[in-house]
């Protein structure tokens, strides 16, 4: 059984183009969430999806950055117009229908570079 | 936001050793207490884990303490090794989200 897949692994970006992240959950798993990890800092919540719903985004900017979890693919995290300060490491994690937020299997992340 | 505080920043030990490393709560509604383990260029993976009904949990080398009084729950690392030599991050559940703490660099030198 696969793990959570993220891709890209590295992305380097310059400033004012867009960046896009993608993740695929573990199989069997219908919750996605996504973090942001600063350097040398902890993950900070960013958003959770359900499919083809956003059920909490109160750690998302409010602008630049949206999210989505379509019926069929990833999940994918995007970011417009990044920044230098858009430079972290970004993770995904997901979880079972049943296993709520205790039980979050997390991606090995894309670090997102902004030149 | 309800913050999870770890302490130390950084440790080192020796092989053999024991590491400790603490978190303290606010919030007395969480009802979960993971800890990750994260190796560089790795995301975290869930290492251990204690509900505050029981004050204690062993697995391996590893033991979660647990003090619902103090609002506080402890990492042990019983004979420390060199492939213990990572980032460790305690969490607590706030609704549908973990709320990490600010990590702990574990170096174990042989």
């Amino acid at each position: 059984n696969a793990g959570v897949m993220q891709n890209p692994r590295h992305l380097v970006r310059r400033r004012g183009q867009e960046a896009r992240l993608r993740c695929s959950p573990m199989k069997g798993h219908s919750h996605v969430y996504w973090y942001r990890q600063l350097p040398e800092e902890g993950l900070k919540f960013m958003v959770y999806l359900q499919k083809e719903n956003i059920i909490d985004e109160s750690g998302m900017p409010k602008e630049r950055f949206s999210a989505e979890f379509p019926k069929e693919g990833p999940s994918i995290l995007r970011i417009q117009q990044v920044v230098r300060g858009d430079s972290a490491a970004y993770f995904c994690a997901s979880s079972p229908s049943t296993g709520g937020v205790g039980t979050q299997y997390f991606g090995p992340g894309t670090r997102l570079t902004v030149l | 936001q309800q913050q999870v505080k770890q302490s130390p920043q950084s440790l080192i030990v020796q092989k053999g050793g024991i590491s400790i490393i603490n978190c303290a709560y606010e919030n007395t509604a969480f009802d979960y207490f993971p800890w990750y383990q994260q190796f560089p260029g790795k995301g975290p993976a869930l290492l251990i884990a204690i509900r505050p009904d029981v004050s204690e949990k062993k697995e391996g080398r590893f033991t979660i303490s647990f003090n619902k009084s103090a609002k506080q729950f402890s990492l042990h690392i019983m004979d420390s090794q060199p492939g213990d030599s990572a980032t460790y991050f305690c969490a607590a559940p706030n609704a549908d989200k973990l709320i990490f703490g600010t990590g702990t660099r574990l170096q174990v030198f042989p």
